[in-house]
């Protein structure tokens, strides 16, 4: 276990509908750090936040977005959604000044 | 940006044997990690290993920095070693990790 949950595991939805995922970084860890693992993409990173703040965007569509809140847990909303959305979504967080990441253990979603 | 190739891409083994899985990497980093996602999708910390030698019961991991490249050595595989391992590399401190395709292994009884 490394101490980053994920809510819900997995999610079964349809073209065009909104979803929202949840991620509870470890204790004491300020950075969270959103990935989609996809067929044909391998994982990838979306966006990352540091105590509240965006720090950094990655390959991550406009339709998407994404919070941290002050209790440091962070939401990925998820738009208008595609076929081609379907992926794992991991969330990770780091540990200021440790340089390493852990994962949650992902939310599948599948866009029917 | 930075590049990262695992090698080989599939490798099938009979349990007992032992291996090797190489991580190329086009620039300096500052973090390099070596993952395995078990069959259930879950993404499993191994090493964490930007320089030098780490060893974890059967598995070993090297990274020489200057020349760019990580190696995992697993020994007396088991076929709960099955499942794919990444390699991803951090470019600055604090940064996103870039992952490479991952090596997909897979141990017979």
């Amino acid at each position: 276990d490394s101490g980053v949950t994920q809510t819900p595991k997995h999610l079964i939805t349809a073209t065009g509908q909104r979803v929202t995922l949840r991620c509870s970084p470890r204790s004491g860890d300020l950075s969270v750090y959103w990935y989609q693992q996809s067929l044909d993409q391998g994982l990838q990173f979306l966006i990352q936040y540091y105590n509240g703040e965006e720090r950094a965007k990655g390959n991550i569509l406009e339709r998407f977005s994404a919070q941290q809140f002050p209790d440091l847990h962070s939401e990925l909303n998820l738009s208008s959604l595609e076929l081609g959305d379907s992926a794992l979504y991991f969330c990770a967080s780091e540990k200021q000044g440790y340089n390493e990441q852990f994962f949650g253990p992902g939310t599948r979603l599948t866009v029917l | 940006g930075i590049q990262v190739e695992q090698s080989p891409p599939d490798l099938i083994l009979q349990e007992g044997a032992n291996s090797t899985l190489r991580c190329n990497f086009s620039d300096s980093v500052n973090n390099l990690q070596w993952f395995h996602q078990n069959p259930w999708g879950q993404l499993i910390n191994l090493f964490y290993i930007p320089s030098g030698t780490k060893q974890n019961g059967r598995l070993s991991a090297t990274t020489v920095a200057t020349e760019r490249y990580s190696l995992l050595y697993i020994s007396s595989s088991q076929t709960t070693d099955s499942g794919v391992y990444f390699c991803a590399v951090e470019r600055n401190a604090g940064n996103m990790l870039t992952f490479g395709g991952g090596t997909r292994l897979m141990v017979k009884p």
